[in-house]
This record gives structure tokens, sequence and C-alpha cells, in this order.
């Protein structure tokens, strides 16, 4: 299976500071990855699709990069309710996996 | 706007099957789309573990591939998770979702398995 490794595993920022996670993948998929957010106590949900795509109602400030085995998620200017886990997830291949998490926090 | 709301029991006897109900409103599984399960431990991330194609096609995350089956009735436009033999390791948060990419989740629904 396709192994998704995050860093860091915990970012310490304040609002209105640049973000970037990493998405490391073990073998290449291609643009099949997923950035998905989640909030304590809440359902995840897709930010980003095709390693770039902005999905409905995503705010422009989040943005995805990469290909391959190399992924990035930007958030160019933190907001409050920007503190969550953020997951990677690959969808090129069976079993779906996904990386252990970022938590972006205060 | 597309939703899917879980359902079932809250808590399972070890040993039980742990039986779980997606319904989907607004659009129709019959359409296309894989159909899947995800579920989170408390305090841990998110773990695959199967889904559908609308035609009948399923998929299953090998850890689980024995336990699981997962089902889809286009007549009332839903879709279920079975789980046998539960331990107190499947205690956890289960989410619907939409796709392989997963554009549309669920709210989840806590299963605690105890006796």
């Amino acid at each position: 299976e396709i192994v998704l490794t995050q860093s860091p595993a915990t970012l310490s920022l304040s609002p209105g500071e640049r973000a970037t996670l990493s998405c490391r993948a073990s073998q290449s998929v291609s643009n099949f990855l997923a950035w998905h957010q989640q909030k304590p106590g809440q359902a995840p949900r897709l930010l980003i699709s095709d390693a770039s795509k902005r999905a409905s109602g995503i705010p422009a400030r989040f943005s995805g990069s990469g290909s391959g085995t190399d992924f990035t998620l930007t958030i160019s200017s933190l907001e409050p309710e920007d503190f969550a886990v953020y997951y990677c997830q690959q969808w090129i291949t069976w079993p779906l996996t996904f990386g252990g998490g970022t938590k972006v926090e205060i | 706007q597309v939703q899917l709301q879980e359902s079932g029991p809250g808590l399972v006897k070890p040993s039980e099957t742990l039986s779980l109900t997606c319904a989907v409103s607004g659009f129709s599984i019959s359409s296309g789309y894989f159909w899947g399960w995800v579920r989170q431990a408390p305090g841990k991330g998110l773990e695959w573990i199967g889904n559908m194609l609308h035609s009948g096609t399923t998929n299953y995350n090998p850890s689980l591939k024995s336990r699981v089956t997962i089902s889809i009735d286009t007549s009332k436009n839903q879709f279920s998770l079975k789980l046998s033999s539960v331990t107190a390791a499947d205690t956890a948060v289960y989410y619907c979702e939409r796709g392989r990419n997963m554009d549309v989740w669920g709210k989840g629904t806590t299963v605690t398995v105890s006796s």
C-alpha cells in the first residue's frame, strides 16, 4: 500500500501567518492527492483535490501543489477558523490511504 | 446539495456485527461514484474501510477485508456497512463518504464496542 508521511506533526503559528504543510508518498501518486481539513468534533471536509484544485466553497488562501511523491498545502494567511488538523489522502490505487495528519495550532 | 447521514447502534457487544447505514440525499447513488466508509478511533487518524461502486464493484482495506461487507440499496438511495466479529479496537467514529477523493462526508456516528 502507499504510505503517506505528513510533516510536521504539529505547526504552531499565529493568525495572519503563512502555513506550509508537507505530504510525501512512498511511491508516485501522480496528482491523485487530496487534502482534507478536520476541526475538533467535526467530520473532515475536502479542501483540495487533484493535488491543486480547490473544492467548491474553499477560500483562495488555501492552495495545493506538487505531483508524484511530494505535495504541499499552503495557507497564505491563517484565519482563526483554520486551526485544525489537515490530512492528505491518495486515491490512485487501493487501498486508499491517509497521512497521519498535521495539526495547525495557535 | 449532496448530504450523507449515518445511522446505526451506538453500542455493539464484542464478537457481534456492527451495522451502519448511510442515507444519501440530493444525489442518486445510481448516477455514479464510489460510496464508502472511513473510521477514526479516539484520538487517532483516519482509516479507510472500503467502498462500493454504484454498479456493484467493491474495494476493501486488506486489514479489514475478512470482516467487512459494504452494500448499496438503490431503491432507498442508501448504502450500508457490516463489520463482523468486532472488538474494542473497532471503537471509533464511523463516517460515510462519496468518491475516491471523498468530496462529501457524513457527520459521523460514534460506535463503542463494549459488553
